[in-house]
């Protein structure tokens, strides 16, 4: 699976948008990018994953730069909850039948 | 529909002594996986299964065994427990790797 680096930590106002970024430049054409999150000492919990459109859910944007080297996670108006770590993951079609492999994430800390 | 459950949550071991951790989902789930996480660590992946009957190693499986037997158990068994296996420890499972893996809530593992 491909190497992301990501931010160890950024700021956000409460109601704000929050972006966080994510470089995979060796992501191969297969390689899906997986976003999930982990709020203290709760289990991680799935946001969304996409190839090379960008994609929406209820929870959060993504969106994956044309030459897929870079991406970036869009929660829209963020509240006091969302503070948490976010981990960005490349992994193969197969959606990370071997697992995953987490980096040390991005802390999101969201201010009143 | 109780998703990914982990029993116990929290568990005190001397060391030498062996344990089995449990997870079980609901989910008709093919892959399933454990993670440990030390303090301020992003998770690393201790074993992996793509189906009953099927079981692999990840990045840290020394000490530790698996089995899955059935679709919805997978247990970790640790052999002789030693001081740096103190850890929580997470399960996941996912359908097909592409809707994301869905968590437990986590077996804090302490030995002395």
């Amino acid at each position: 699976d491909a190497k992301t680096t990501q931010p160890t930590s950024m700021d956000c106002a409460e109601g704000r948008a929050a972006n966080l970024p994510c470089n995979h430049s060796t992501i191969s054409g297969n390689e899906y990018v997986y976003w999930y999150r982990q709020i203290h000492s709760q289990g991680p919990q799935y946001i969304i994953h996409g190839l090379k459109n960008n994609e929406t859910n209820e929870m959060a944007s993504l969106i994956i730069t044309e030459d897929r080297k870079s991406s970036t996670l869009i929660l829209p108006h963020a509240t006091l909850r969302d503070t948490a770590v976010y981990y960005c993951i490349v992994t193969y079609s197969g959606g990370g039948a071997d697992g995953l492999t987490f980096g040390k994430g991005t802390h999101l800390i969201i201010q009143p | 529909n109780a998703g990914v459950t982990q029993t116990p949550k929290f568990q005190v071991l001397k060391t030498g002594q062996s344990m089995t951790l449990q997870c079980a989902q609901d989910m008709n789930h093919e892959y399933m996986s454990w993670y440990r996480q030390d303090p301020g660590m992003g998770l690393r992946l201790i074993h992996y299964s793509v189906g009953a009957g099927i079981t692999d190693q990840g990045e840290v499986p020394n000490g530790y065994n698996v089995s899955r037997s059935t679709t919805e158990d997978f247990p970790l068994r640790l052999l002789s427990a030693a001081p740096s296996q103190t850890s929580v420890y997470f399960c996941a499972s996912s359908y097909s790797g592409l809707r994301g893996y869905t968590f437990g809530s986590g077996t804090r593992l302490t030995v002395v």
